[in-house]
């Protein structure tokens, strides 16, 4: 069964840093993508950041480049976040997902951890 | 960027209705949509992926339509457990949401 963890949530002052983390199981961890989606309170989904199976290829949503970095540790089957920087915005619920049936598609996602900036 | 458009945003049904939600792009994205569903409290769930394709486990009342710039997601016939909110995601380039439609009891 596929499981993914995450964890590092919290409450931090604006400007302060945080670092999440995504623990995975039942699946090869280094042969997927895998991502990062926020979800402020009672909005919708907002996709922040992504990368490849080998961390070689890395995007970014306009709205954190420069204050977030993804990074994963293919030997712990670990996904993680680091968040610099907080802002207001970004007070949301931080979900990581693993990459779907195609590229892009994501059809496992963790149970969130909830960031709040305040 | 790629914006979506999701209509409508609330949407009230009956158990065993049909129900049709839309989904535009603001340009064209050829057929690289997915669907999720989300219930309160919840992580989404992939329905669809590439505009009509069904996601293994996903029951078959749920489809999916559309090229270029419009989509549907269709219910066929709405259960209790369907009750929840939808969004379409494109990933042609980078990835975007759209707002959600909420699907509620009439």
């Amino acid at each position: 069964e596929v499981q993914l963890l995450e964890s590092g949530g919290g409450l931090v002052q604006p400007g302060g840093s945080l670092r999440l983390s995504c623990v995975t199981s039942g699946f090869t961890f280094s042969n997927y993508a895998m991502t990062w989606v926020r979800q402020a309170p009672g909005k919708g989904l907002e996709w922040i950041s992504g990368l490849s199976h080998n961390a070689g290829t890395i995007n970014y949503a306009d709205s954190v480049k420069g204050r977030f970095t993804i990074s994963r540790d293919n030997s712990k089957n670990t996904l993680n976040l680091q968040l610099n920087s907080l802002r207001p915005e970004d007070t949301a619920v931080y979900y990581c997902a693993k990459e779907g049936p195609v590229a892009g598609t994501f059809n496992s996602w963790g149970q969130g951890t909830l960031v709040t900036v305040s | 960027d790629i914006q979506m458009t999701q209509s409508p945003s609330t949407l009230s049904a009956s158990v065993g209705d049909r129900v049709t939600i839309t989904c535009r792009a603001s340009q064209s994205i050829d057929i690289w949509l997915a669907w999720y569903q989300q219930k309160p409290g919840k992580a989404p769930k992939l329905l669809i992926y590439r505009a009509s394709s069904l996601e293994s486990g996903v029951p078959s009342r749920f489809s999916g339509s559309g090229s270029g710039t419009e989509f549907t997601l269709t219910i066929s016939s709405l259960q209790p457990d369907d009750f929840a909110t939808y969004y379409c995601q494109q990933y042609i380039r980078d990835w975007t949401f759209g707002q959600g439609t909420r699907v509620e009891v009439k």
